[in-house]
């Protein structure tokens, strides 16, 4: 089955306790990204990466790290992880290509992060 | 990308067809509406896109006006697992760099009803 795979779903850590989420698509995709969402502020990207070794900053990467060494993989890590960063987060992949129109992304289950 | 406005909600009977609305008067020649939909903190899930021709799939139908300034998403028999909430997007269709993310704005939230 074709999918996007997050782990943890849930994960309650304490402030300044290193973590990754880990985010796997079976799909061949190029693109692969990182979104948080939190009530009222809507989805909001954080890392997003093009292909392999590829990776750049969305709208809110502070405090976030990612790499890309696998074109299945994109790991989302938090070095030092605050209150302020308990959200919802997803992680995304998309056959992208260029200039191609059509470019549906498709999402994960979501991880659940809180920081106490 | 053009902003788009939307109902904040809606009621469907189950079985009847959901008719939802989004404006986008703003949108430019090169903008696609895309509708994705986010059931209950899962995932958001792609439902169908179009530039200016109808378009249907297996999940839905795409209705976009002649001057483009807005569209509806219509799901035929709406059942209760269709109760979500429906976001309408307009966005270029080049997808390089910060061009790639997905703004979702407050959407609509469908109630599929008995």
């Amino acid at each position: 089955e074709a999918q996007v795979t997050q782990n943890p779903r849930y994960l309650i850590t304490v402030t300044g306790k290193k973590l990754t989420v880990t985010c796997s698509q079976n799909m061949n995709h190029e693109y692969m990204s990182w979104y948080r969402q939190d009530p009222g502020l809507g989805l909001r990207q954080i890392y997003y990466s093009m292909n392999v070794e590829v990776t750049d900053k969305g709208d809110v990467p502070e405090g976030y790290k990612v790499s890309r060494k696998e074109k299945r993989n994109f790991p989302l890590i938090l070095e030092s992880p605050s209150p302020n960063q308990t959200s919802l987060y997803f992680c995304a992949s998309s056959p992208a290509s260029g200039t191609r129109a059509y470019n549906e992304q498709f999402f994960g289950p979501g991880t659940r992060l809180t920081v106490l | 990308d053009a902003k788009t406005t939307q109902p904040t909600s809606m009621d469907c009977a189950e079985g009847r067809a959901a008719n939802l609305p989004c404006n986008h008067s703003t949108i430019s020649g090169n903008e696609y509406v895309y509708w994705y939909r986010q059931i209950h903190s899962q995932g958001p899930q792609y439902i169908i896109h179009g530039l200016k021709n109808n378009e249907t799939n297996e999940m839905a139908s795409l209705i976009i006006t002649e001057d483009r300034k807005s569209s509806t998403l219509i799901l035929p028999h709406a059942t209760l697992r269709d109760t979500a909430v429906y976001y309408c997007i307009v966005r270029v269709a080049q997808f390089t760099g910060t061009a790639s993310k997905l703004t979702f704005g407050t959407g609509t939230r469908l109630q599929v009803t008995l």
